[in-house]
């Protein structure tokens, strides 16, 4: 059975911080992984999907890395802004359905 | 519509009643799941649709829960005799292929 695990659970940093969050899962039988972002009392909104043959993808100032053999992900975020503030969950896509961390909650002060 | 559309955004059902939870994917997406997020919990699978193939109905945390696809298209998660640990938000999502699109949620009360 896959299992999703994030770290941190919660991160506080100041504004303009490079912060980085990872994303661990046992079984690396996957298809792809995503990283989403969910906004307080919102649906959740995807960020970067990386498929099992890619290492990584950017958007703008996030940069998510993967590594299937070890069973790791992380997201790189550039110059944290406020705005940044929100949920992150990383999914894992194996045999038909996605399985999600329990995500990390971001704080970026100004 | 140009995203999921989920209805309604809030419920709040007496214990024992039974609620029905609708999700209008985006046009065209073949695949839909429904997830279940309790307070400060992360996403619970419930099931999947892809297509015309049997459901995955492994998530479903116990016979009370039910969901149809009617057509291919509209989904209908149905929680008979609710209990107060069925509070939650019911997420929706539908896909294309790989990259999945959710809705807004239902935020499910049972009091």
């Amino acid at each position: 059975k896959q299992e999703v695990t994030q770290i941190p659970a919660a991160l506080s940093v100041p504004e303009g911080e490079n912060l980085v969050l990872n994303c661990s899962f046992t079984d690396s039988a996957i298809y792809n992984l995503q990283w989403f972002r969910q906004d307080p009392g919102k649906g959740l909104t995807s960020l970067l999907l990386i498929q099992s043959s890619q290492r990584e993808q950017t958007s703008g100032r996030l940069n998510a890395s993967l590594d299937k053999s070890s069973g790791r992900s992380t997201l790189y975020i550039a110059a944290s802004q406020p705005g940044d503030s929100a949920t992150y969950l990383c999914a894992v896509e194996g045999f038909q359905k996605l399985v999600f961390g329990t995500g990390t909650r971001l704080l970026v002060s100004p | 519509g140009a995203g999921v559309s989920q209805s309604p955004s809030n419920k709040v059902t007496e214990k024992g009643k039974d609620v029905e939870l609708r999700c209008d994917p985006i046009s065209g997406h073949t695949a839909l799941y429904w997830y279940r997020q309790s307070l400060g919990q992360g996403l619970e699978f419930l099931i999947y649709f892809q297509g015309n193939s049997a459901p995955d109905k492994s998530g479903l945390p116990s016979d009370r829960f039910s969901a149809e696809r009617t057509g291919g298209s509209v989904s209908t998660l149905t929680i008979q005799r609710t209990q107060q640990e069925d509070s939650a938000v019911y997420l929706c999502a539908s896909s294309p292929s790989r990259v999945a699109f959710f809705g807004q949620g239902t935020r499910l009360t049972v009091v």
